[in-house]
């Protein structure tokens, strides 16, 4: 199993551009999550999705859209980029209600 | 929502050296993980712990959920053990993972 996988693994973005992390995983897990990691601190909670189609806020969900049309998959999309979303992206999965996370690489973004 | 604090931030240990890191929590939680995160980044599952005590290696981990503390013990430090340890709760009532702001380990051989 590769668990969980993110591309890319460095981004650099102009204000204003919009682009996509993507994020898979192959344990067959229900829920998956996003989350961003600023420099000094713990993660936040973007937004999450319980199972395929169900999607919801987390802690910092502006700026940020979500899809889940499979199990597997989970991207991130950046609507129009600004300098405050400079920060490194996690993506999670878990294998059910625990929210136990098994996380991927990560996706470090700069915005300029 | 519930608040997670973690003690020391800071710990600089010599190799050999044991050390013990808390995570407080506010509200009571059905889950609780301790993480490493290495000079690289990359965040590795340590202890899932809801309740009782648990151990792999040098690492062992205790969860006293009616008091709303966990604990992390290292044993016999290592270098490689340098990185950020992170404790992370989620609320009984609650459907996310509330992160503390981590504990700094440096290990200095």
């Amino acid at each position: 199993n590769a668990g969980v996988t993110q591309t890319p693994k460095f981004q650099v973005l102009k204000t204003g551009q919009s682009m996509t992390l993507q994020c898979a995983q192959d344990m067959n897990h229900e829920y998956m999550s996003w989350y961003r990691q600023d420099p000094g601190m713990g993660l936040r909670l973007i937004h999450y999705s319980v199972g395929a189609g169900i999607t919801d806020q987390g802690e910092v969900p502006n700026g940020y859209n979500v899809s889940r049309s499979t199990t597997e998959d989970f991207p991130l999309r950046l609507l129009s980029a600004a300098p405050s979303q400079t920060s490194v992206y996690f993506c999670a999965s878990s294998p059910g209600r625990t929210w136990e996370q098994y996380f991927g690489p990560g996706t470090r973004l700069t915005v300029t | 929502g519930i608040q997670v604090e973690q003690s020391p931030p800071d710990l600089i240990l010599q190799e050999g050296a044991n050390s013990t890191l808390r995570c407080n929590f506010s509200d009571s939680v059905n889950n609780l993980q301790w993480f490493h995160q290495n000079p690289w980044g990359q965040l590795i599952n340590l202890f899932y712990i809801p309740s009782g005590t648990k151990q792999n290696g040098r690492l062992s981990a205790t969860t006293v959920a009616t008091e709303r503390y966990s604990l992390l013990y290292i044993s016999s430090s290592q270098t490689t053990d340098s990185g950020v340890y992170f404790c992370a709760v989620k609320e009984t009532s609650g459907s996310r993972l509330t992160f503390g702001e981590g504990t700094q380990l440096t290990v200095n051989p």
